[in-house]
């Protein structure tokens, strides 16, 4: 059964580094999001991505962050200078097409920021 | 912005019995609700979904009902196994497709 495969599943930095985090949805999927969870809270949405470009990002989402498919095949997430706060489970998810269609998600990335 | 609500962060459940997770919405405009399920160090996966068109969608052990007046959805599981136990999470696609989730429900079926 097809999956979305996240790397690295540990990623320990230091505060003011910059992380990639990479995902490779699932082969015919169109749509790309990435969710963060921070422990003991909510799935929270970050970004989705089709067409090559981003299409709806939350608050979360400043000028820290981007997004890219540099390959057609990886979707990654890059933070560019890490804070404390920034620690948490970040998740890939794809989705074939369409709103109606349930997000198959990644088994996700922990992020720990010292 | 709490869209999607759990007010309960756990139930604990005897093996076999009928386990109900409820879950708010604040949006009227949320036509689709999902439930996933997600077990530690793993990402959420689909469990089942209901469309705002029906109140009631079955899948085997599991059941969706939907109450769009009172805004609220419960998932109901029977009979209740081990195996179930895990963080059960309701949402609803937004605009661009993102999902609003709730704060999540951690289930404990004991043997």
């Amino acid at each position: 059964e097809p999956e979305v495969t996240q790397t690295p599943s540990h990623q320990v930095t230091q505060m003011g580094q910059e992380v990639i985090l990479r995902c490779v949805p699932i082969s015919n999927h169109l749509y790309f999001y990435w969710y963060r969870q921070i422990l003991g809270q909510k799935v929270e949405f970050l970004v989705s991505f089709y067409n090559n470009e981003i299409s709806e990002k939350s608050e979360i989402f400043d000028d820290q962050f981007s997004v890219e498919r540099p390959d057609g095949s990886n979707f990654t997430l890059k933070i560019r200078s890490t804070k404390l706060e920034d620690s948490a489970m970040y998740f890939c998810a794809s989705v074939l097409t369409g709103q109606y269609n349930e997000q198959f998600f990644g088994p996700g990335t922990r992020l720990t920021v010292l | 912005d709490q869209q999607v609500k759990q007010n309960s962060p756990s139930l604990s459940v005897q093996e076999g019995r009928i386990s109900i997770l409820n879950c708010d919405y604040t949006n009227s405009m949320f036509d689709y609700f999902l439930w996933y399920k997600k077990y530690p160090a793993e990402g959420p996966t689909f469990l089942i979904s209901i469309s705002s068109i029906k109140d009631k969608n079955e899948d085997g052990r599991f059941t969706v009902f939907l109450n769009k007046s009172a805004k609220h959805l419960s998932l109901h599981i029977v009979p209740s196994q081990p195996g179930d136990s895990a963080v059960y999470f309701c949402a609803a696609p937004g605009k661009g497709n993102q999902f609003y989730f709730g704060t999540g429900t951690s289930l404990t079926v004991i043997p």
